[in-house]
């Protein structure tokens, strides 16, 4: 059974600060990890994919690293902005199926001005 | 490029009431799947379908069902609503082969479901 464990499940930092999302899975089987933002009442964005032959993704200030031996995804913003506040979700694909996501209970993230 | 399109975007129901959801697909992506979300149980996945036929399905009672139509788009279906079907009803499709890697999935606004 996959399980998905993220940590912390909140965060506050003041702005311009570099930070770290973590994301743990238990069955590392999988095909991808998925990182994904989701801002208050609204669906969800993704941000980041990572195929499982790769060890890392980047877009623009996010970078995002798979090590399915340890069974850890890290989420890494630099230079964090106001406008980063969201929750911040990653999803591992189920063990019986690569059809669905199983998804961890996110991290609320607040960058103060 | 339209992204998933979800509507409606909010509703009010009563118990023993059924609704119907509807997800319009990225153009081109194939598959679509369904999540509820719920303050307290988070993201679950309701069902995944693929050129019309369903390839997975959550753990959720018989009340809940889908579809998928030839032009990819999708309904879900609630039937005998309960106060605990009230949540966030997402849908997501992606560019999937119809092998085992869903590869990315992209989700739309959701619709709201609110049960009395």
């Amino acid at each position: 059974k996959q399980e998905v464990t993220q940590i912390p499940a909140a965060l506050s930092v003041p702005e311009g600060e570099n930070l770290v999302l973590n994301c743990s899975f238990t069955d590392s089987a999988i095909y991808n990890l998925q990182w994904f933002r989701q801002d208050p009442g609204k669906g969800l964005t993704s941000l980041l994919l990572i195929q499982s032959s790769q060890r890392e993704q980047t877009s623009g200030r996010l970078n995002a690293s798979l090590d399915k031996s340890s069974g850890r995804s890290t989420l890494y913003i630099a230079a964090s902005q106001p406008g980063d506040s969201a929750t911040y979700l990653c999803a591992a694909p189920g063990p019986d199926s690569s059809y669905k996501l199983i998804f961890g209970s996110g991290t609320r993230l607040l960058v103060r001005p | 490029k339209a992204g998933v399109t979800q509507t409606p975007r909010y509703l009010i129901k009563t118990r023993g009431q059924q609704v119907t959801l509807s997800c319009s697909p990225i153009s081109g992506h194939r598959s679509v799947s369904w999540y509820q979300q719920t303050p307290g149980q988070g993201l679950q996945f309701l069902f995944e379908y693929f050129s019309e036929t369903q390839r997975n399905k959550g753990n959720f009672p018989g009340r809940f069902s889908g579809r998928q139509f030839s032009n990819s788009r999708s309904e879900m279906n609630v039937s005998t609503l309960e106060l605990g079907d009230s949540a966030l009803y997402l849908c997501a499709s992606s560019l999937a082969d119809g092998g085992m890697n869903t590869g990315e999935l992209f989700f739309g606004e959701g619709s709201r479901l609110t049960v009395l």
